[in-house]
């Protein structure tokens, strides 16, 4: 079955570390989306690719990076700058001419202890 | 800030229930107003999606009642289900492009059996 797959779904890091979270899609799909989900607030996006070795920052890309070499494949980094990096993330994804439906992984869960 | 202001927070309604989110929104070039539903742990994914040349788009037990007037849409569930219980987003954008997408805060229902 097509779908995307994140990884690792829970991950726990020490301040100061950086993480790295896996998304990997095999829906063809061109377009893929990293987005922050916190208790109580709507989807927030970090990062987009619409192709391959491009990528445009969201409304919050401070303290993280993404990479897109490959179609499948948009990794995200949480990098030490962030300031508040325990969240729900979503690794997302949209079929060619971005007609608005997002197709969602099942997330990561990161805990900063 | 585009805003998309969603209420109530959270929802319990009894089965065979309406149950009703509203979502209002400021800007007037928005032309593309999806909901999302998430079960606990997973991602979300599309329920049901209308453009402002509608009133009203109906799925099954879910409709989506929009007053351009008003910048107000809502998302009405007919016969309400236990496993209708999750968390609903309502969102909009521009040009009906994903990566324009904002988001509102969610609304947790329950409902009970």
């Amino acid at each position: 079955d097509g779908g995307i797959t994140q990884s690792p779904k829970y991950l726990f890091r020490k301040e100061g570390q950086n993480v790295t979270l896996s998304c990997e899609q095999n829906l063809n799909h061109d377009a893929m989306y990293w987005y922050r989900q916190d208790p109580g607030q709507g989807l927030r996006l970090i990062y987009y690719s619409q192709i391959v070795n491009d990528f445009q920052k969201g409304d919050i890309a401070e303290g993280y990076s993404v990479s897109r070499e490959k179609k499948e494949s948009f990794p995200l980094t949480v990098t030490s700058a962030q300031k508040n990096p325990t969240a729900f993330y979503l690794c997302a994804s949209t079929r060619r001419g971005d007609t608005g439906e997002l197709f969602f992984g099942e997330g990561s869960r990161l805990t900063v202890l | 800030q585009q805003q998309v202001k969603q209420s109530p927070q959270s929802l319990i309604v009894q089965k065979g229930g309406i149950s009703i989110i509203n979502c209002a929104y400021e800007n007037t070039a928005f032309d593309y107003f999806p909901w999302y539903q998430q079960f606990p742990g997973k991602g979300p994914a599309l329920l049901i999606a209308i453009r402002p040349d509608v009133s009203e788009k109906k799925e099954g037990r879910f409709t989506i009642s929009f007053n351009k007037s008003a910048k107000q849409f809502s998302l009405h569930i007919m016969d309400s289900q236990p496993g209708d219980s999750a968390t609903y987003f309502c969102a909009a954008s521009r040009l009906g492009s994903a990566r324009q997408l904002t988001f509102g805060s969610g609304t947790q229902l329950t409902v009970l059996p």
